[in-house]
């Protein structure tokens, strides 16, 4: 079956870093990877996707590449802000009609 | 576009007491689903439709039920109500299910209590 495997959090940064949050997968076939992201007390915003092997994602500053070969579609940023603290989940969608997500990794950005 | 609404916001409920959340959204969208999410974990669904009066089960549907009788409304029923409910409710739609143009629209979730 489909799985997602993220990187525990929470993960603590201070403001400017580099931001790396790992998440791989295991799927059949060929599916779109996702990274949805969740501010304190709401729901879930998509952030970026990749539809194919190699595909780069990106948005406000967050970029993740699709690496079919190492399955993973990490999701990185040059320089963090405050604003920047929430909730990350990777998922996947392979041709059938659900979002598989990860655990979720916990972001913290500290002035 | 209100997007995704869900209420209520919060609700503490008794064990064997039931109780429906409600979820609408005003996007047009054909599929629409449901997800719990545990402190600490993903979202897993619970059950998910393809459209008006077509319903189908997710990862987690016991104690659960769906109905879908407009494209706007897809409420979420829990009869009978245990402490492994207790949890956070969202509510999503989305246009297509094809992947190139996969995008769900989250609600702002129902934070839900059993005791």
């Amino acid at each position: 079956g489909n799985s997602v495997t993220q990187m525990e959090g929470p993960v603590t940064l201070s403001e400017e870093a580099f931001l790396t949050i790992n998440c791989t997968y295991t799927a059949t076939g060929y599916p779109s990877l996702f990274w949805y992201v969740q501010y304190p007390g709401e729901g879930l915003q998509l952030l970026l996707k990749a539809t194919k092997a190699d595909d780069k994602g990106s948005n406000k500053g967050f970029e993740a590449t699709y690496r079919k070969e190492t399955t993973s579609f990490h999701l990185e940023k040059g320089s963090v802000q405050v604003s920047d603290s929430a909730v990350y989940f990777c998922a996947l969608n392979n041709a059938g009609n659900m979002l598989t997500f990860g655990g979720g990794t916990r972001l913290m950005v500290k002035p | 576009n209100a997007g995704v609404t869900q209420t209520p916001k919060f609700r503490i409920l008794k064990i064997g007491q039931s109780m429906t959340l409600q979820c609408t959204q005003d996007m047009n969208h054909n599929y629409m689903y449901w997800y719990r999410q545990d402190p600490g974990m993903g979202l897993k669904l619970i059950y998910y439709s393809v459209g008006a009066g077509i319903t189908d089960k997710g990862e987690v549907p016991n104690g659960y039920n769906v109905s879908r009788s407009t494209t706007e409304d897809f409420p979420l029923r829990l009869e009978l109500a245990a402490p492994s409910q207790t949890s956070v409710y969202f509510c999503a739609s989305s246009y297509s299910l094809t992947s190139d143009s996969y995008e769900q629209y989250f609600g702002p979730g129902t934070r839900l209590t059993v005791t």
